[in-house]
């Protein structure tokens, strides 16, 4: 299985809205609605910001949001601020009953 | 709340079995809303899911460690474990355990993960 595709950085001003990608294929994003994203400060636990999609767990803004069109995924997060530069990944479950993740997408906040 | 926490050597040398443990707090490892994972990231890298397993032991492991990976789970102490068998130097990396919610297939909580590196 390979990894999902997503660039390697994105960044954005404080205020603004911003759209990460994550691409994979028939057998993983496009075959189920089990994509999850996941927000990490390296040197600490990553957090799921999203799963099934577009769902957010307890205590997530509502300033995340995701959605997913054939097989490609995507997570915005409007009204940027500076807590939210991070690492951003995805993963979904795939045909195989196994997981498979992105190479993650660093954001920078300006 | 619930809480993970991997413990283990974090030097291990080339051609030896890597072991780690994970410890839950906070909750009990036997509930079927959910079961556990094991994923891993080298540094510099993304991260890479290694294998899962259900309370009942049932595993699932990723391809492509298939043959040198063992994850086993101890009921009686909360804990879930890591055997990663014949390790070499890419095998270095920072070790996480993590919990998914059955039936939507996420990491809702994670520890916050162990490095462990491969070297003589």
């Amino acid at each position: 299985q390979s990894a999902l595709t997503q660039p390697a950085s994105v960044s954005g001003s404080p205020g603004q809205s911003i759209t990460f990608s994550c691409t994979g294929t028939s057998s993983d994003v496009g075959d189920n609605d089990d994509v999850s994203w996941y927000r990490h400060h390296p040197g600490k636990a990553p957090k799921l910001m999203i799963y099934a999609v577009s769902n957010r767990p307890s205590g997530v803004s509502n300033r995340f949001s995701g959605s997913k069109s054939g097989n490609t995924a995507s997570l915005t997060i409007s009204g940027l601020q500076a807590e939210d530069e991070a690492d951003y990944y995805c993963s979904s479950y795939t045909s195989s009953n196994t997981w498979v993740f992105g190479g993650g997408t660093k954001l920078t906040v300006l | 709340q619930v809480q993970l926490q991997e413990s283990g050597p974090g030097l291990v040398k080339p051609s030896q079995t890597l072991s780690l443990t994970c410890t839950v707090s906070g909750g009990s490892i036997s509930s079927e809303s959910y079961y556990w994972s094991w994923i891993r990231q080298p540094a510099g890298k993304g991260l890479e899911w290694i294998g899962r397993i259900y309370h009942s032991g049932n595993t699932k492991y990723n391809p492509s460690l298939k043959s040198r990976v063992t994850i086993s789970i101890d009921t009686s102490k909360n804990q879930i474990s890591l055997k990663l068998s014949s390790v070499t130097a890419a095998d270095t990396a920072v070790y996480h355990c993590a919990r998914v919610l059955a039936g939507w297939e996420a990491f809702d909580i994670w520890g916050q993960g162990t490095m462990v590196t491969v070297s003589s």
